[in-house]
């Protein structure tokens, strides 16, 4: 099985800053490699499939980069909406894994 | 616009059985692929099963695998999971989600649903 190591685990940080989270892969996936956002109480939103494809109604502030075993996402400019917990998920091979989560916290 | 609704949870003794439901609306259910996703109280996110749009694939988590049934009726707009031999570890929110691809799976989610609960005690 492939595992996916996702960090940090939590991340303080303010309006406006610029964030990044990262995850790594066990074994090369290529660009198989999703982002998600989810809110206290609500179910996960796709933010970033494919490595860096941004999914429609997404913020242009969120971008996603990587390949192979190394993948980033990013947050260019913190907005008070975007302060929740955020997870990786590989779709390369079955079972398809998730992250370990970052919760995104305000300063 | 896309709606995915769950039921079937509830409390469950360990080693009894249990079936969820999943009825989708508002896009062509048999186009897509369609997965089970769990989250454990306070803990992260889980793939658990997917059947393909055709039912001619499914893969399991390998923690339900052997335990858990994924299945899908096309002319119901629904999709099920069964199942058995239940755990404490098993206790989640159950999520179905929509694969992103038509025609075949890949394995990314694009719309979910807001859960079921199941609770083995």
């Amino acid at each position: 099985d492939i595992q996916i190591t996702q960090s940090p685990s939590s991340l303080s940080a303010s309006v406006g800053d610029r964030v990044t989270i990262t995850c790594r892969a066990s074994q090369s996936i290529n660009r198989n490699l999703s982002w998600y956002q989810q809110k206290a109480g609500k179910a996960p939103n796709l933010l970033i499939f494919a490595a860096t494809s941004l999914q429609s109604g997404v913020p242009s502030r969120f971008s996603g980069s990587g390949s192979g075993t190394d993948f980033t996402l990013t947050i260019s400019s913190l907005q008070p909406e975007d302060f929740a917990a955020y997870y990786c998920q590989q779709s390369y091979s079955s079972p398809y894994t998730f992250g370990q989560g970052t919760s995104l916290e305000i300063k | 616009q896309v709606q995915l609704v769950e039921s079937g949870g509830g409390v469950v003794q360990p080693g009894k059985s249990l079936r969820l439901s999943c009825a989708a609306s508002g896009f062509t259910f048999s186009s897509y692929g369609m997965h089970w996703v769990r989250q454990a109280p306070g803990k992260g996110l889980e793939w658990v099963a997917v059947v393909w749009y055709d039912r001619s694939r499914e893969y399991y988590a390998d923690s339900v695998r052997g335990r858990f049934t994924i299945s899908r009726d096309n002319s119901k707009n629904t999709v099920y999971l069964e199942m058995n031999s239940l755990r404490p570890e098993d206790t989640a929110l159950f999520y179905c989600a929509r694969d992103i691809c038509t025609g075949g799976c890949c394995y990314s989610f694009d719309y979910w649903g807001q859960g079921t609960l199941v609770t083995v005690s």
